[in-house]
């Protein structure tokens, strides 16, 4: 089982719809959760970190955790063509550990059609 | 404020070469941790620098080493090159002591092709 597993897509959404992007982790004691946006040929950029159970918004941007079943969601508001872009799930495992590596999924390509 | 920063861009090796990459952190940044990604895969986690020591480390051969310098800088070193070795490199910063210490923030990234 791969630590951080998300489906490779393409996700195909119109222009103004909800992009809904999923994400599940293998180790319990995970308590930090990212997502980076990947444009072809750049590197990752931060664009939500998620700690407690719930929601976080920020603008056009929901992260939603469930640490009970382990799932790690990014929801994408009124989505946008500049939107289309792989999104890397990313999971700070055993929080007992020093250091902060981050494990990622292989990520999601997310294609927004106007 | 500066970003982080690497060098070069894009590199070309010979297999069994050696390569040293380097990153400059994120102003305000202690912590350097690097990635590799090849193509179409997630970043893979290779080290982490904190205090000019490595703190932790993925699974990585020891053809990869690194250091940090005291203005948290830091290089990556990769010897006796083998062609699964073309990626692309990321450094990524973040600052331990700060608001939010387990927030990574990535370079450019430097694309290495073993031939």
């Amino acid at each position: 089982q791969k630590e951080v597993e998300q489906n490779s897509g393409p996700l195909s959404v119109p222009e103004g719809a909800i992009a809904s992007l999923n994400c599940t982790y293998s180790d319990r004691g995970s308590q930090s959760f990212f997502w980076y946006r990947q444009y072809s040929g750049k590197s990752p950029e931060l664009i939500m970190s998620i700690y407690s159970n719930g929601d976080k918004e920020d603008g056009r941007f929901t992260a939603q955790l469930n640490k009970a079943s382990q799932y790690v969601s990014l929801l994408i508001r009124d989505s946008q063509p500049s939107d289309s872009a792989t999104y890397l799930c990313a999971v700070r495992p055993n929080v007992w550990e020093y250091g902060n590596k981050l494990v990622f999924g292989a990520g999601t390509i997310l294609r927004v059609k106007s | 404020d500066a970003g982080v920063t690497q060098s070069p861009t894009h590199l070309i090796k010979t297999r069994g070469q050696q390569v040293t990459l380097r990153c400059s952190p994120k102003s305000g940044h202690d912590t350097v941790s690097w990635y590799q990604q090849a193509l179409g895969q997630g970043p893979q986690f290779i080290f982490q620098y904190y205090e000019e020591e490595e703190r932790q480390r993925g699974n990585f051969p020891d053809r990869f080493s690194g250091h940090q310098f005291p203005n948290y800088s830091s290089e990556l070193n990769v010897n006796a090159l083998l062609l699964g070795d073309s990626a692309l490199y990321l450094c990524a910063s973040s600052q331990r002591l700060g608001r939010s210490p387990y927030e990574q923030y990535f370079g450019p990234g430097t694309r290495l092709t073993v031939t």
